[in-house]
């Protein structure tokens, strides 16, 4: 299985910081890579796909790069409504993995 | 709008069974591919199983293969996961995911339900 590896796993930040999410994968996975948003007791929410697209509705201060093994999730400018936890996940290779979450706290 | 509303969730006593309903509306079910992801109580996300738009392709993870069987009816717009033997490592919420419309592509959960929850305990 592919081992999806997500730091930090807890960040504590202010409204209106930029905020950085980091996922290794164990293997190239390519661009094979979705980000979730999950708030509590919600279903998770698709936020970027194929590593860097933007699923439609979704704000443009949310942005994702990276290829292979190495990935990056960015908020630009932290709003209230962003305190959630986060997922990466790969589609490369069955079984689908996710990373452990990096629970996004107010400072 | 896309809605998918699980249902069927419940406690079960371990060795027991339950079936996992999801209902599908406002859009062509029977042209996508459906996932079952769970979450234990305080914990990550896990891929439960996948199945194709016409049933022909079905995936499971390894720690459900054997005990939890998924299927489909495109006529009722319903997905099921028929749970077996269920164990107490089994208790989580579960959801329905669809997946992506992408022609040779599987795997990215664009739509979710609410989720139901499992709970396996005596």
């Amino acid at each position: 299985d592919i081992q999806m590896t997500q730091s930090p796993s807890s960040l504590s930040a202010s409204v209106g910081d930029r905020v950085t999410i980091t996922c290794q994968a164990s293997q190239d996975i390519s661009n094979y890579l979705n980000w979730y948003q999950q708030k509590s007791g919600k279903a998770p929410k698709l936020l970027i796909y194929d590593a860097s697209n933007l699923e439609i509705g979704v704000p443009s201060r949310f942005s994702g790069s990276g290829f292979g093994t190495d990935f990056t999730f960015t908020i630009s400018s932290l709003q209230p409504e962003d305190f959630a936890t986060y997922y990466c996940q790969q589609y490369d290779n069955l079984p689908y993995t996710f990373g452990q979450g990096t629970k996004l706290e107010i400072k | 709008e896309v809605q998918l509303v699980e249902s069927g969730g419940g406690l079960v006593q371990p060795g027991g069974s339950l079936r996992l309903s999801c209902a599908a509306s406002e859009f062509a079910f029977s042209g996508y591919a459906f996932n079952w992801v769970r979450q234990a109580p305080g914990k990550g996300l896990e891929w439960v199983s996948y199945i194709s738009s016409n049933s022909n392709d079905i995936y499971y993870a390894d720690s459900v293969k054997g005990r939890f069987t998924i299927s489909r009816d495109n006529a009722k717009n319903s997905l099921y996961l028929q749970m077996n033997n269920l164990r107490a490592e089994d208790t989580a919420v579960y959801y329905c995911a669809r997946d992506t419309p992408r022609i040779a592509v599987a795997g990215c959960f664009h739509y979710w339900g609410q989720g139901v929850l499992v709970i396996v305990s005596s």
